[in-house]
């Protein structure tokens, strides 16, 4: 079946540093791939939508320049939390847009990243 | 404007017990998606079920069971005879268009103990 990976798993790093997550997809192509939010005991909140070969598209509210989203090729999309600070301190999760909508699902996410900013 | 609607913040039952997790959706589209997500404590997001906008048929699946009322704009999720591995956020999200974007719940926690 289609497999998103996302890695890391586990970010802690100081304040001020920029910290970057991989989301690929393994065995289908991904034109489109999506970055989700989740503050803890909160739903997920879609943050943008990457597009392969264009600029992503974010949601209201979410800051371009914070978080830069690059999807270079059909399988990769990745996040830059730039200068990353406490508050941005949340679960970070991916997911493909698998175009042949196997098994019955639009998209395929990634296990996510737990971000702590100290 | 989409929107999904899951009342129950936290619902514990002991196991064997059966639960009714709640969803309601809203959206102008006659066509659509609906889904339902487990998320362990682990974090991940496991696919449970889609149903179209145009199949209200019930689905059962081992212990779960899904009940797709239009007129009511409900797709609620039953789990029966409830497990402690159950224990989860349970969301439901809606989809509409060909953008795939998925619009979640607020999510229910399910807590399941012997």
């Amino acid at each position: 079946g289609a497999v998103v990976s996302q890695h890391p798993s586990w970010v802690i790093c100081k304040s001020g540093t920029s910290v970057k997550i991989e989301c690929r997809s393994l065995d289908f192509q991904a034109t489109t791939m999506f970055w989700y939010r989740q503050f803890p005991k909160q739903s997920l909140m879609l943050m943008a939508t990457s597009n392969e070969g264009s600029k992503a598209t974010y949601e209201q509210g979410v800051e371009k320049d914070k978080f830069l989203i690059n999807h270079a090729s059909l399988t990769l999309s990745t996040l830059t939390v730039t200068s990353a600070h406490p508050e941005d301190s949340s679960f970070y999760i991916c997911s493909a847009r698998d175009p042949l909508g196997q098994g019955n699902q639009p998209q395929h996410f990634g296990d996510g990243t737990r971000l702590s900013i100290l | 404007a989409q929107k999904v609607t899951q009342a129950q913040t936290e619902i514990s039952v002991v196991e064997k017990e059966d639960v009714t997790l709640d969803c309601v959706y809203e959206t102008r589209d006659t066509t659509y998606y609906l889904f339902w997500y487990k998320q362990p404590p682990s974090g991940e997001l496991v696919f449970l079920i889609r149903r179209n906008s145009f199949d209200e048929q019930n689905e059962i699946s081992g212990r779960y069971s899904w009940n797709f009322q239009k007129s009511t704009s409900s797709f609620n999720f039953t789990i029966t005879a409830s497990q402690v591995v159950d224990s989860a956020v349970y969301f439901c999200a809606l989809n509409t268009g060909t953008a795939s974007k998925l619009t979640f719940g607020t999510g229910t926690r399910l807590q399941v103990t012997l």
